[in-house]
């Protein structure tokens, strides 16, 4: 049963373009988060998806950033434009659909490592 | 606000030597979960303990020990004849109670642990 997979593991972008980060959730689960560290910083929540719901947004910028998780295929966190201080370790987490789901069931990935030039 | 705040950047010991990181937080709730995660060089964050605020019983697994103290808001991690296997960043976080999983922890900076043979 692999883990939750995302890539790329490095993602190097121009000041101006766009950045896509994909997660694969492990299997049988339907929930995403997306988290961010920046540097010198903790993991902060961005947000929380469901199949094709976005659920709480709260910890996204308002402007630039975006989350989809369709019916078919990965969740990706898209960041337009993107700015020097976008540059952050972006790590997904997912877990099961479950009655009194309690944080410890969340699985983490291995992050993708955003650098903007 | 709530806060975590892992004091130690990076510690560096050699195997066999006993190490003890340091967790403080900050809440204002009388409800509240504390976790401690460990990510290890491959980068996906593994889950290690969560603790109930209304325990402060210290726990014991193996090697790894945490100390868990109201009076000062403090959850320390101790590693007993540590091991180059344990070399990794290890991140303390907090959640408040009656959040949605997933969406509410709060992470300190992390603590780098180097062991040398």
């Amino acid at each position: 049963n692999a883990g939750v997979m995302q890539n790329p593991r490095h993602l190097v972008r121009r000041r101006g373009q766009e950045a896509r980060l994909r997660c694969s959730p492990m299997k049988g689960h339907s929930h995403v988060y997306w988290y961010r560290q920046l540097p010198e910083e903790g993991l902060k929540f961005m947000v929380y998806l469901q199949k094709e719901n976005i659920i709480d947004e709260s910890g996204m910028p308002k402007e630039r950033f975006s989350a989809e998780f369709p019916k078919e295929g990965p969740s990706i966190l898209r960041i337009q434009q993107v700015v020097r201080g976008d540059s952050a370790a972006y790590f997904c987490a997912s877990s099961p659909s479950i009655p009194g789901l309690t944080n410890e069931k969340l699985f983490f990935g291995s992050g993708t490592q955003l650098s903007v030039l | 606000a709530q806060k975590v705040t892992q004091a130690q950047t990076e510690i560096s010991v050699v195997e066999k030597e006993d190490v003890t990181l340091d967790c403080v937080y900050e809440t204002r709730d009388t409800t509240y979960y504390l976790f401690w995660y460990k990510q290890p060089p491959s980068g996906e964050l593994v889950f290690l303990i969560r603790r109930n605020s209304f325990d402060e019983q210290n726990e014991i697994s193996g090697r790894y020990s945490w100390n868990f103290q109201k009076s000062t808001s403090s959850f320390n991690f101790t590693i007993t004849a540590s091991q180059v296997v344990d070399s990794a960043v290890y991140f303390c976080a907090l959640s408040e109670a009656g959040r949605q999983a997933g969406t509410a922890l709060i992470f300190g900076k992390g603590t780098t642990l180097s062991v040398s043979s």
